[in-house]
């Protein structure tokens, strides 16, 4: 069985400073990695993904992840926020032939002006 | 041009009647998929097909029923419609790669289904 644990429901940064959005997976074998971003009453969108290689990934809109294989950790990260970062994010997983993919119970990133 | 297409974007519908979902990828993708989010924006894997071919089928009550005419449309039919089946449903798709392995996952836009 695989599983995603997001520990944070929410998530508040003061516009320009850093942010971190956790996830913590559970998978057999080895993981397939992906975070999107769902803003509202819209659909989600795909932000980056890990498969293999370099432990930092880097996507879309200036985000970036770090895969800790041994922490079985892939949080999400920014170095510096914006106010229309603000969305819900959610961290997935599957285990490449395992077609299902797991999602966590989602951040909602608030980023204030 | 829309990647991953959803109609309708919203249904309003009574308890009992039976509705249509209907979805369309362009992507060239051979794997399409059904999730359901909650009120509480938990996501939960439906459906897949692979051309075609049911491949997940999570525990789903037989009201629903997907049925996939080709690789490129999935759609999601629901008889009897009840109180809790209201939610958002998302359609998806993606392409398997060398090994069996799976890509990313591209989202529609959801459809908000209310059953009054």
């Amino acid at each position: 069985a695989q599983s995603v644990a997001q520990p944070e429901d929410q998530v508040n940064v003061a516009e320009g400073n850093p942010l971190t959005v956790k996830c913590t997976y559970s998978v057999s074998g080895n993981p397939y990695l992906f975070w999107y971003v769902q803003y509202p009453n819209r659909g989600l969108q795909f932000l980056l993904k890990y498969i293999t290689g370099d432990n930092l990934v880097k996507g879309s809109y200036g985000f970036e992840a770090e895969f800790n294989k041994s922490q079985t950790s892939f949080h999400l990260k920014k170095p510096s926020a914006l106010v229309s970062d603000s969305a819900l994010y959610f961290c997935a997983v599957h285990s490449g032939s395992a077609r299902q993919l797991t999602f966590g119970s989602g951040t909602q990133l608030t980023v204030l002006p | 041009d829309t990647a991953v297409s959803q109609t309708p974007k919203y249904l309003v519908t009574q308890m009992g009647n039976d509705k249509s979902i209907k979805c369309e990828q362009n992507l060239g993708h051979d794997t399409m998929y059904w999730y359901k989010q909650d009120s509480k924006k938990f996501l939960k894997i439906m459906f897949s097909y692979n051309n075609k071919e049911l491949i997940i089928n999570e525990t789903v009550p037989n009201r629903f029923s997907p049925k996939s005419p080709d690789k490129a449309h999935l759609n999601l039919h629901i008889n009897s419609l009840e109180l809790g089946d209201s939610a958002v449903y998302f359609c998806a798709s993606s392409q398997v790669v060398r090994g069996g392995n799976t890509d990313t996952q591209y989202f529609g836009p959801g459809t908000r289904l209310t059953v009054l």
